[in-house]
């Protein structure tokens, strides 16, 4: 099964900002919105942002999403200490008529 | 509000079967698409199958394709995971979605383990 190359870790200090990348092809990313999604240790994942850059209800406007091309970053800013958790994008894909995910990428903060 | 609760996880040797359920409440079950997620010990989310909210069409991921059936019953707004021929990498947390129009997961279930072992 297809999986969308993720950096395997990010970390910052407590109010930098932090970028995660993501990046697929023409199938998935280049063709259809990209969405993050956020778990914490032991817990089910939670949806972070959907259609690019839409945020759920709840979600801080620290979290900002972007898309271009075949690739797609999730920024957070102002970091904070319960920003620590497993990074998830994900995206519809038209090859295989279901959806591919990142490999997900740990942020720590330091 | 809406919640997903799935069951029927649990210990099964290679080559055995499994039924997992997941109960939906919270929304109008009819209205929505459904999937089935995984996720093996220690790696990342692996999209299964998906189920229409009619459930005429579905579709699974290739590694399960032949082995794995998605069904749904509306009128007990349940969605359900067929699992035969149990391989050891079937091993995983599974959890129930609900599917968003822009084909997102906004809603999952907490999730049960099925572990493939002998």
């Amino acid at each position: 099964q297809s999986v969308l190359p993720q950096p395997p870790s990010a970390s910052g200090t407590p109010g930098q900002r932090v970028t995660i990348s993501c990046s697929g092809s023409n199938f998935n990313i280049g063709s259809n919105p990209v969405h993050w999604y956020r778990q914490l240790p032991g817990t089910a994942p939670k949806l972070l942002m959907y259609a690019n850059d839409q945020r759920p209800s709840g979600v801080p406007d620290r979290f900002s999403g972007s898309k271009s091309g075949t690739s797609a970053s999730l920024a957070i800013s102002g970091l904070q200490s319960e920003d620590e958790a497993a990074y998830y994008c994900a995206a519809w894909d038209d090859s295989l008529n279901g959806w591919v995910f990142g490999r997900g990428t740990e942020l720590t903060v330091l | 509000q809406v919640q997903l609760v799935e069951s029927g996880g649990g210990l099964v040797k290679p080559g055995g079967s499994l039924r997992l359920s997941c109960a939906a409440s919270g929304f109008t079950f009819t209205d929505y698409y459904m999937s089935w997620i995984r996720q093996a010990p220690g790696k990342g989310l692996e999209w299964v199958s998906y189920i229409t909210s009619s459930g005429i069409t579905v579709n699974y991921a290739d590694s399960v394709k032949g082995r794995f059936t998605i069904s749904r019953d509306n009128a007990k707004n349940s969605v359900y995971l067929q699992m035969n021929s149990l391989r050891a990498e079937d091993t995983a947390v599974y959890y129930c979605a609900r599917i968003r129009t822009a084909l997102y997961f906004d809603d999952w279930g907490q999730g049960t383990l099925v572990t493939v072992s002998s």
